[in-house]
């Protein structure tokens, strides 16, 4: 069965203190795996695309990275406004376009 | 701005009522899709569209209808079959080609309570 788990599931961090979140996931096929910010009482908001074991992004303090059994989003030197659910799927199913979520990572970003 | 729109924002029905969640898209997807988050859970499939008048279940269907008749729109009608209904509903659209994932983008959500 195919699989997304997230971990830590929560992470507060001091302001300026880079950390990061991993997605792992089982999956008989990837198409690509999906990176979203979520905040509270809100739908989540696309950051990154990654199609194959290698590839990196980046977008202001975040950087996605992938290999062929997790993903990572580095967070460098984030800020209080950086607190959010970060969600991570996977899409493995030509023909239907399904994702598949993880349960997310909550961060707290502290001053 | 091109975006999803979902109305209402807060819903609140009793036990036994039928409610239909709005989803409206101008960003000339064709694909769409339901989804329902619930505390300490990913979010769930429950139906997605990939053309207009055509539509199929995801995993987690039962209690709930949907329809295609435009390309704008894929409202979501819970029923009073969905023996848990009380959760945060989610709308997404994505472009749609052969050869590639896209990715979806979400609408702002409709948090749905039934007492």
């Amino acid at each position: 069965e195919d699989q997304v788990t997230q971990s830590p599931e929560a992470l507060r961090l001091q302001e300026g203190e880079s950390s990061s979140l991993n997605c792992s996931y089982t999956v008989s096929g990837l198409r690509g795996l999906f990176w979203y910010r979520q905040d509270p009482g809100k739908g989540p908001e696309f950051l990154f695309t990654l199609y194959s074991a290698g590839e990196e992004k980046e977008k202001e303090r975040l950087k996605a990275t992938l290999t062929k059994k997790e993903s990572f989003l580095h967070i460098t030197a984030p800020k209080p406004e950086d607190s959010a659910t970060y969600l991570c799927a996977v899409q493995t199913d030509y023909n239907t376009d399904k994702l598949i979520f993880g349960t997310g990572t909550r961060l707290q970003v502290f001053p | 701005d091109g975006g999803i729109t979902q109305s209402p924002k807060y819903l609140f029905r009793k036990e036994g009522q039928n409610v239909t969640l709005s989803c409206e898209q101008n960003l000339n997807h064709d694909a769409m899709y339901w989804y329902r988050q619930d505390p300490g859970q990913g979010l769930r499939l429950i139906y997605y569209s990939q053309i207009v008048n055509d539509f199929q279940k995801g995993d987690i269907a039962e209690g709930y209808s949907v329809s295609r008749e435009k390309k704008e729109s894929f409202p979501l009608t819970v029923t009073s079959a969905q023996k848990n209904p009380t959760a945060f509903y989610l709308c997404a659209s994505s472009a749609r080609y052969r050869e590639a994932a896209y990715e979806q983008y979400f609408g702002p959500g409709t948090r749905l309570t039934v007492t």
